[in-house]
């Protein structure tokens, strides 16, 4: 697709499991960003990778969060042993590059992934 | 560190009437981007408009404009004769214009604005 994909769109999880969410970029895209937004709260950053490499993981809350980006291309957030304050959107975003030469700075967004942990 | 402040929880708007929503930020640097985004209840983030820190003239796309100030670090976003697709969450956001993590995006808490037909 022309966007960026992200699935599930919907995830119940009871607490104590592990969940994985998936983000497809867009094509050639060498930035991702994923972010977590709370009910009612603006987006936060999560983490950031260039290509394969995870540049950026200090807005990962804790060491249950997980990202990788093993081809540089589709990326993969597990959250291990989920708890309530887990319920969240996740969103990811990517661009070009943050310093493309049309200087756009644009991301890109998904729809992201909503996570309901009981 | 770098804040976004947006100051209205909720905004609401006659159809065909002019809204301006209210965004403030805090930083040191001086070569940055500031954002409006709309996030609709199907989640995505959709660009509004962006404006350069470097530019003095207040960016415009159809009917949205900004009133960038830089010194008061104040950025609001005006849109005129409001439809009721405008009806969602509008989120200030900012960034460093330079690359890695630094230039990823800080957001508002943001403001949901109802259209009245």
């Amino acid at each position: 697709g022309a966007g960026v994909s992200q699935s599930p769109r919907y995830k119940v999880a009871k607490r104590g499991q592990d969940v994985a969410l998936r983000c497809d970029p867009i094509s050639g895209h060498v930035s991702l960003f994923w972010y977590q937004q709370a009910l009612g709260q603006g987006p936060e950053f999560l983490t950031y990778f260039q290509n394969e490499a995870q540049l950026d993981k200090s807005g990962l809350p804790s060491d249950r969060f997980f990202a990788e980006r093993p081809e540089g291309s589709v990326s993969t957030l597990k959250i291990q042993r989920t708890q309530q304050e887990d319920s969240a959107v996740y969103l990811c975003a990517s661009s070009l590059e943050l310093t493309d030469p049309l200087g756009t700075g644009e991301l890109f967004f998904g729809e992201g992934s909503r996570l309901t942990v009981l | 560190a770098q804040t976004v402040t947006q100051s209205q929880p909720e905004m609401s708007v006659q159809e065909a009437e002019t809204v301006t929503l209210s965004c403030t930020y805090d930083t040191s640097e001086s070569d940055y981007y500031l954002f409006w985004y709309k996030q609709p209840p199907s989640r995505q983030m959709i660009l509004v408009i962006r404006q350069e820190a470097y530019k003095q003239q207040n960016a415009t796309e159809n009917r949205f404009s900004v009133n960038f100030q830089k010194a008061a670090k104040s950025f609001s976003l005006k849109i005129s004769d409001s439809q009721l697709g405008d009806a969602a969450m509008y989120f200030c956001a900012y960034r460093l214009n330079y690359g890695g993590s630094q230039g990823n995006l800080i957001f508002g808490k943001g403001t949901k604005l109802s259209v009245k037909p």
